[in-house]
């Protein structure tokens, strides 16, 4: 069965600073990526996934994340970070379409940025 | 499009008491799933459909039922409502050639 774990529950920044957050997964065949991102209250907006092809991926609001097969890794990194960036970010890998499009979550890291 | 849309968005039951939670999406998703979210564990799987009359069990589905006589609504009801159900449920859809899952706002339930 497919995992994911997220090592750190929280990680604080400074604004302007910039961030990784680390994602690991568990996965037999090569794996569908995602990184989604919730705000307090609020429900989850996708900011970037991998499906296959270039490692290095691009999302929206500046992050991106590369996947390292050999690290079984897909971290989000983004170079500056903002105030605004303050969530808590969910790390989630997919099984494939004859299995229904499940995605198995990480327990999710806690981003707060000082100022 | 409204997008994936879910009702209500707080609730609070007593012990025992059933209730549906509504989940509706307008862009003719084959895919449809429900997940709870509960602190420091991320979000786990109850149910899903991959169309309209099949579904099937998630990671966490004692407790609750579903059902997909359309393509659009996606229905999760609880029997009989447990304080261990207190959560905050998401709604999400998808084609069926893609993963990409769209979350609706989610609702949060409160079980005394």
């Amino acid at each position: 069965a497919q995992s994911v774990t997220q090592p750190d529950i929280h990680i604080t920044v400074s604004e302007g600073a910039s961030l990784e957050l680390r994602c690991n997964y568990s996965y037999g065949a090569t794996p569908y990526l995602f990184w989604y991102v919730q705000s307090p209250g609020q429900g989850l907006q996708l900011l970037l996934k991998y499906f296959s092809g270039d490692t290095l991926v691009q999302g929206i609001k500046g992050f991106e994340a590369e996947f390292k097969r050999s690290q079984s890794s897909f971290n989000l990194r983004k170079p500056s970070v903002h105030w605004s960036d303050a969530a808590e970010y969910f790390c989630a890998v997919g099984q494939p379409m004859e299995y229904g499009n499940k995605l198995v979550f990480g327990a999710g890291t806690i981003l707060r940025v000082k100022s | 499009n409204a997008g994936v849309t879910q009702t209500p968005k707080f609730q609070v039951l007593k012990t025992g008491q059933s209730m549906t939670l509504q989940c509706a999406q307008d862009m003719n998703h084959e895919y449809m799933s429900w997940y709870r979210q509960d602190p420091g564990m991320g979000l786990r799987l109850i149910h899903y459909s991959v169309g309209a009359g099949i579904t099937d069990q998630g990671e966490v589905p004692n407790g609750y039922n579903v059902s997909r006589s359309t393509t659009e609504d996606f229905p999760l009801r609880l029997l009989s409502a447990a304080p261990s159900q207190t959560s905050v449920y998401f709604c999400a859809s998808s084609y069926a050639g893609a993963n990409e899952q769209f979350f609706g706002p989610g609702t949060r339930l409160t079980v005394l």
